[in-house]
């Protein structure tokens, strides 16, 4: 069972709207929780990092959120732009795994006009 | 640019052939991770260098892959006898620092088609 889960699979938004996306993760203690951004073809970018002890974190339309006492974190996206069209990738650095990250495994955002 | 690179970028090759891919990651950066990303599936982690100390390869899923990292810098990953499952895009990302909140930084991928 993959310890980091995303929902939904994918999504399809108009130009505009706002939409959330979420990520449970089933390991603690964590290091720090990233959302990454990836873009058709290209590798993952980093968009946001939390530590458990913070709860939110924006970084231009995208905030963050993070219930370290559920175990789960958000994705907002405000204003949706078609360049927004990418997976989004939840990865939580798990102390007890070292220096590795554990992966979800993504929500593929479409967003037309 | 001063990003992490990878080459090439699409590799199709035959079944039972080797291949090798190659990164090069950001200058200065001591920590390389190599990747595989299936299609629909999240990122696997396959093996990690850090400096000069021996490496993870914790994540190779068998012996027909292995990886080495030539002065510290630029990494290969060679993938023997390949198999129709060995199909994925291979990433390549690089840290300034290995443990901690160290942002790893991602390379375009190597999309690897056996036939």
């Amino acid at each position: 069972k993959n310890q980091v889960e995303q929902s939904p699979q994918s999504l399809i938004i108009l130009e505009g709207k706002n939409c959330t996306l979420q990520c449970n993760y089933t390991v603690s203690p964590f290091s720090n929780l990233r959302w990454y951004k990836q873009d058709t073809g290209r590798g993952p970018v980093s968009l946001t990092i939390m530590t458990f002890s913070e709860n939110t974190k924006s970084n231009g339309r995208y905030t963050a959120t993070l219930d370290a006492d559920t175990k789960q974190s958000s994705l907002h996206i405000t204003a949706s732009q078609l360049s927004d069209s990418a997976s989004y990738i939840c990865v939580g650095r798990i102390k007890a795994a070292g220096n590795k990250l554990t992966f979800g495994g993504g929500t593929r955002v479409l967003v037309k006009p | 640019g001063a990003g992490v690179s990878q080459s090439p970028s699409n590799k199709v090759t035959e079944k039972g052939k080797d291949v090798e891919l190659r990164c090069d990651p950001i200058s200065g950066h001591t920590a390389l991770y190599w990747y595989r990303q299936s299609l629909g599936q999240g990122l696997e982690f396959l093996i990690y260098f850090q400096g000069n100390s021996a490496p993870d390869k914790s994540g190779l899923p068998s012996d027909r892959f292995s990886a080495e990292r030539t002065g510290g810098s630029v990494s290969t990953l060679t993938i023997q006898r390949t198999q129709q499952e060995d199909s994925a895009v291979y990433l390549c990302a690089s840290s300034f620092q290995s443990g901690g909140g160290g942002e790893q930084f991602f390379g375009p991928g190597t999309r690897l088609t056996v036939l």
